[in-house]
């Protein structure tokens, strides 16, 4: 079945530093990818995808790339505001009725 | 305007208690569904509802009985309620669900505790 791996946390940086946060998948045919962020107290909300291979899904300054041949996903941002401070979902969905399958989550603290 | 908003957002009761969450979401979507999200943060599909439909059911126990009674709607009704339910129920919604590519909306959940 499918699967998503992706770093436990919490992961905390300073503000301005670099930010990666791994994610691998197992899938069947071609999924589409996604990350998305849940603030605290919210519901999770779409940060960006990629639907293909090779593609870049980017957003906020946010950047991930879907890569095939490593079958990796992992979310990058060259500077971490505070306000990023959150827990980050990397999903896969292979089709069919959106059966979307995340990862466990991965809190960022960010700290001044 | 909230798209996806579900009720009470929190929820603290006895254990052996009936319960129900209310979901509406204004999108007019077709496609509903309800997410468990346990302590640890892992998130789960519970329920898929199409057009009012039942789509999936993911080994939920029968104590746990969604109804749609519109497309715009979808409750959750938990009998006999038990510690292991503690958790946050989210529902979410999409547009069209065949597509690989569309995205979800959440609402902002319902945090369970059972006591």
């Amino acid at each position: 079945g499918d699967s998503v791996t992706q770093m436990e946390g919490p992961v905390t940086l300073s503000e301005e530093a670099f930010l990666t946060i791994n994610c691998t998948y197992t899938a069947t045919g071609y999924p589409s990818l996604f990350w998305y962020v849940q603030y605290p107290g919210e519901g999770l909300q779409l940060l960006l995808k990629a639907t293909k291979a090779d593609d870049k899904g980017s957003n906020k300054g946010f950047e991930a790339t879907y890569r095939k041949e490593t079958t990796s996903f992992h979310l990058e941002k060259g500077s971490v505001q505070v306000s990023d401070s959150a827990v980050y979902f990397c999903a896969l969905n292979s089709g069919g009725y959106q059966k979307v399958t995340f990862g466990i989550g991965t809190k960022l603290q960010v700290i001044p | 305007d909230t798209a996806v908003s579900q009720t009470p957002k929190y929820l603290v009761t006895q254990m052996g208690n009936d319960k129900s969450i209310k979901c509406e979401q204004n999108l007019g979507h077709d496609t509903m569904y309800w997410y468990k999200q346990d302590s640890k943060k892992f998130l789960k599909i519970m329920f898929s509802y199409n057009n009012k439909e039942l789509i999936i059911n993911e080994t939920v126990p029968n104590r746990f009985s969604p109804k749609s009674p519109d497309k715009a709607h979808l409750n959750l009704h938990i009998n006999s309620l038990e510690l292991g339910d503690s958790a946050v129920y989210f529902c979410a919604s999409s547009q069209n669900p065949g597509s690989s590519n569309e995205k979800l909306f959440f609402g902002s959940g319902t945090q369970l505790s059972v006591l």
